[in-house]
């Protein structure tokens, strides 16, 4: 069984698109991320829900809306796609009081 | 400011051999929790180690070990007798509390290549 996952994993897209990804996680967490790896592997995280309750937004643009309609799902969508938001977006969830983040595979998201 | 430093973005070890990771971190609080995650080709995200800051003695998974030098502020990783499924980008890592919940802050990675 998948502890975390993400749909898609690819996603290819032209500049101008609204695009989705999907995350569920079967781990029982209450805690769930969105991250950002860009080219050069850094891994910045962009959101955090507790409990379906936005808790960190890292300065992301708002063309970015993280949604949350159960505390085993975080979904992020994605208004008005750039060149500069291709990179890798992986999804996490810990158990609030746990110290371990289990990721999802990851989305990789090109912009053409 | 919270950061996480990884100094050596690429390391080749042989095939059994040992090598070091090293990564250095800044934060004020007294209590967290430190990690390794290694990221395989396959970029899935694989927790290798994680070490409580509280615990003196150095955390030990297998082959992997950890340096674990709390006053320095200092988390290498140890890889014993290397194997060439080792080969990835390993990530230092450590989690902060801020808002009521955990933020977890990571660092620029190192490429570690296992030569045959």
């Amino acid at each position: 069984d998948t502890a975390v996952s993400q749909t898609p994993k690819y996603l290819v897209t032209q500049m101008g698109n609204d695009k989705s990804i999907k995350c569920e996680q079967n781990l029982g967490h209450d805690t769930m991320y969105w991250y950002k790896q860009d080219s050069k592997k850094f891994l910045k995280i962009m959101f955090s829900y507790n409990n379906k309750e936005l808790i960190i937004n890292e300065t992301v643009p708002n063309r970015f809306s993280p949604k949350s309609p159960d505390k085993a799902h975080l979904n992020l969508h994605i208004n008005s796609l750039e060149l500069g938001d291709s990179a890798v977006y992986f999804c996490a969830s810990t158990y609030g009081g746990g110290e371990t983040q289990y990721f999802g595979p990851g989305t990789r998201l090109l912009v053409l | 400011a919270q950061t996480v430093t990884q100094s050596q973005p690429e390391m080749s070890v042989q095939e059994a051999e040992t090598v070091t990771l090293s990564c250095t971190y800044d934060t004020s609080e007294s209590d967290y929790y430190l990690f390794w995650y290694k990221q395989p080709p396959s970029r899935q995200m694989i927790l290798v180690i994680r070490q409580e800051a509280y615990k003196q003695q150095n955390a030990t998974e297998n082959r992997f070990s950890v340096n674990f030098q709390k006053a320095a502020k200092s988390f290498s990783l140890k890889i014993s007798d290397s194997q060439l499924g080792d080969a990835a980008m390993y990530f230092c890592a450590y989690r902060i509390t801020q808002t009521g919940t955990y933020k977890y802050i990571f660092g620029t990675g190192t490429r570690l290549k296992v030569l045959a």
